[in-house]
């Protein structure tokens, strides 16, 4: 059975902390994407890696950073967090060249910043 | 730049009703279109793939469709049933200045009543 896992599922941190969303998938993708999910706006690519220490900026990636030091595991990085960055945040993993394969989602990390 | 479309937003039907939920996309040099599924506060579930080259795909009671040269994808729901409330998601892979991202459109959420 195919996995995406995310480290949280709910998580409170206060304004300015550093905070770190994890993500492993155990499927071999070579893809790696984080986004958030926020009422009215959909879900927005916040960073997306297609290999191991490769990365590039999807849509909203001010505030945010990421790392990919091993295949499996892709994490996103709040610098400094602020309330609007609460949001339900979501992980997914592909194959990067097969077109005939899906993408899978892990469960969602809510967090809230206060 | 890739946008994708999801047209209507809410949809009630009572249950037993055939439906068809609605996908657009702008730019047709996709790698391939999913259809997911998603329950309130929780992560994305995966319902069908079609790869650019398919034009339909069937799993139970959902059947996809894609017209490439349109820029166009259905979900067909058969014979609806209350534990098919939920959200929505069509999501296409590539486009011409795409390397493997997904981009989203912005849901349907479908409310099945008994």
């Amino acid at each position: 059975d195919v996995k995406v896992t995310q480290s949280s599922r709910y998580l409170v941190k206060r304004t300015g902390e550093k905070v770190f969303l994890e993500c492993v998938q155990d499927m071999d993708h070579e893809n790696m994407f984080w986004y958030r999910q926020d009422p009215g706006l959909g879900l927005r690519l916040i960073y997306f890696s297609y290999d191991v220490k490769m990365k590039e900026k999807g849509d909203i990636p001010e505030g945010y950073s990421v790392s990919r030091e091993k295949k499996e595991r892709f994490s996103l990085i709040l610098e400094s967090a602020s309330t609007n960055q609460t949001s339900m945040y979501l992980c997914a993993s592909s194959f990067r060249d097969r077109a005939n394969t899906e993408a899978f989602f892990g469960q969602g990390t809510r967090l809230t910043v206060v | 730049k890739q946008e994708v479309t999801q047209i209507p937003a809410a949809l009630s039907v009572p249950e037993g009703e055939n439906l068809v939920l609605n996908c657009s996309f702008t730019d047709s040099a996709i790698y391939n279109l999913q259809w997911f599924r998603q329950d309130p506060g929780k992560g994305l579930t995966s319902l069908l793939l079609i790869q650019s080259s398919q034009r339909e795909q069937t799993s139970g009671r959902l059947n996809a469709s894609l017209d490439k040269s349109s820029g166009r994808s259905t979900l067909y729901i058969a014979a609806s049933q209350p534990g098919d409330s939920a959200t929505y998601l069509c999501a296409v892979r590539g486009g011409s200045s795409n390397t493997g991202k997904l981009i989203f459109g912005q849901g349907t959420t479908l409310q099945v009543k008994p």
